[in-house]
């Protein structure tokens, strides 16, 4: 499976916007980028996916630069309830098998202050 | 819609006891996914299963761990004679389809083993 690395922790301020960034260089042409994030004690939920061009949804933002070497997820506005750890994770639609799994890496823990 | 249900939320078991792990995927989800958590650590892939048949196990422990998703009722998961090493928090995962790469996978809140 492609390997995705991001940083280990970043830090945001309430009402400001969070650039969290994560590199795939080994990426291939038919892995999807996903991303999940888990808020303390619960259980990893959906945020955002893109192939090629750039997503948005009510949750987030979804940057993919042009070579899909490496993407950012834009939070516009950071609440408190956005501290979350962050998982950059790719998914392969090609025929091989084991598209099914999600292959979670160390993510992101996103500190937000009032 | 109900989401993904996990029961127990909470496990105690002693060293030697059988835990079993309970999980319903959302109303119209044939298929399910198994992670495990350590302390302190992320998420591992353990199983998927659709009715009555087991897909992809590569991430099974291969003794004592065991996961079945029956025609009809919940998905188990079961460990037997649990040591200390199996806390974690175990998270049930249910999707639609077959889990491509657009597919999404909803997560259940996890059941947190203990072992005594």
């Amino acid at each position: 499976d492609a390997k995705t690395t991001q940083p280990n922790s970043m830090e945001s301020n309430e009402e400001e916007p969070v650039h969290l960034p994560c590199n795939h260089s080994t990426i291939s042409g038919t892995d999807y980028i996903h991303w999940y994030r888990q808020l303390p004690s619960q259980g990893p939920e959906y945020v955002i996916h893109g192939l090629t061009s750039n997503v948005n949804n009510r949750m987030a933002s979804l940057a993919i630069a042009e070579d899909r070497k490496s993407s950012t997820l834009i939070l516009h506005r950071a609440t408190l309830r956005d501290a979350a750890v962050y998982y950059c994770i790719l998914r392969d639609i090609g025929v091989s098998g084991g598209y099914n799994k999600l292959i979670f890496g160390a993510g992101t823990r996103l500190a937000v202050h009032p | 819609n109900a989401g993904v249900m996990q029961n127990p939320r909470h496990l105690v078991r002693r060293r030697g006891q059988e835990a079993r792990l309970r999980c319903s995927p959302m109303k119209g989800h044939s298929h399910v996914y198994w992670y495990r958590q350590l302390p302190e650590e992320g998420l591992k892939f353990m199983v998927y299963l659709q009715k009555e048949n087991i897909i992809d196990e590569s991430g099974m422990p291969k003794e004592r761990f065991s996961a079945e998703f029956p025609k009809e009722g919940p998905s188990i998961l079961r460990i037997q004679q649990v040591v200390r090493g199996d806390s974690a928090a175990y998270f049930c995962a249910s999707s639609p389809s077959q889990g491509r790469g657009t597919d999404t996978q909803y997560f259940g809140p996890g059941t947190r083993l203990t072992v005594l």
